[in-house]
């Protein structure tokens, strides 16, 4: 299976900053999965980084507030804009072999915004 | 209706049981079935997948799929105390890879 290196593994931010989370990955990849986990809670999805086109995002989840970047089958970043404590949150990656694989995930960025 | 849920739990199981975690889902249609397990702290690691009716182990653990009933289970068996984690159910649907994750069931192996 894949991978995947992620950065930062944490940071703490101050409101009204943005932070910008990488995602390399060792090999090609078609799709990338940004998600979001709240503390005590499970993964939501926030957008699917696609290669070569605009992310698809989830209900919820604005490309002005999410920006994503996809510039080539092994790299992504997503950008969390303008922050507030409310996007205090475990940010994570992934990539899937397939359709009918599951995924990995990388480390995670641990984000506190005060 | 939440798409898949899970008892949040605490379960709690001596060393050496059978631990029982399941899963139900709403989308009829959907085609591939996941389990992950998350330590704390840790981000999830994929153990399971399962795609038709029926049964399917590996090692340990067994994963059931009950498409008519919208039901998956997780049965680990011969318990141990490094399987305390939570497990996180995941189902995707049809023509797509995108996955919906349960809230996850804590699980406790007391030794």
């Amino acid at each position: 299976s894949a991978v995947i290196s992620q950065k930062p593994s944490r940071d703490i931010c101050q409101r009204g900053t943005s932070l910008t989370i990488q995602c390399q990955v060792d090999s090609q990849v078609t799709m990338m999965f940004w998600y979001r986990q709240q503390p005590g809670q499970s993964l939501t999805l926030i957008a699917t980084a696609n290669q070569g086109s605009e992310a698809t995002y989830e209900s919820g989840f604005v490309i002005d507030k999410f920006p994503i970047s996809r510039p080539n089958l092994t790299f992504s970043t997503l950008t969390v804009s303008n922050m507030s404590p409310e996007d205090s949150s475990i940010y994570l990656c992934s990539v899937g072999a397939g359709t009918n694989y599951g995924y990995t995930f990388g480390s995670g960025t641990r984000l506190t915004v005060v | 209706q939440k798409e898949v849920e899970q008892n949040s739990g605490p379960l709690s199981v001596p060393e050496g049981a059978i631990a029982s975690l399941n899963c139900t889902y709403s989308d009829r249609g959907s085609q591939s079935f996941f389990w992950y397990r998350q330590y704390s702290g840790k981000s999830p690691e994929l153990i399971m997948s399962i795609y038709s009716n029926g049964d399917k182990e590996d090692g340990r653990f067994t994963a059931q799929l009950n498409k008519a009933s919208q039901y998956v289970s997780l049965l680990i068996r011969d318990s141990q105390p490094s399987d305390s984690a939570t497990y996180l159910c995941a189902v995707r649907g049809t023509g797509g890879f995108k996955t919906i994750f349960g809230a996850g069931t804590r699980l406790f192996v007391k030794a």
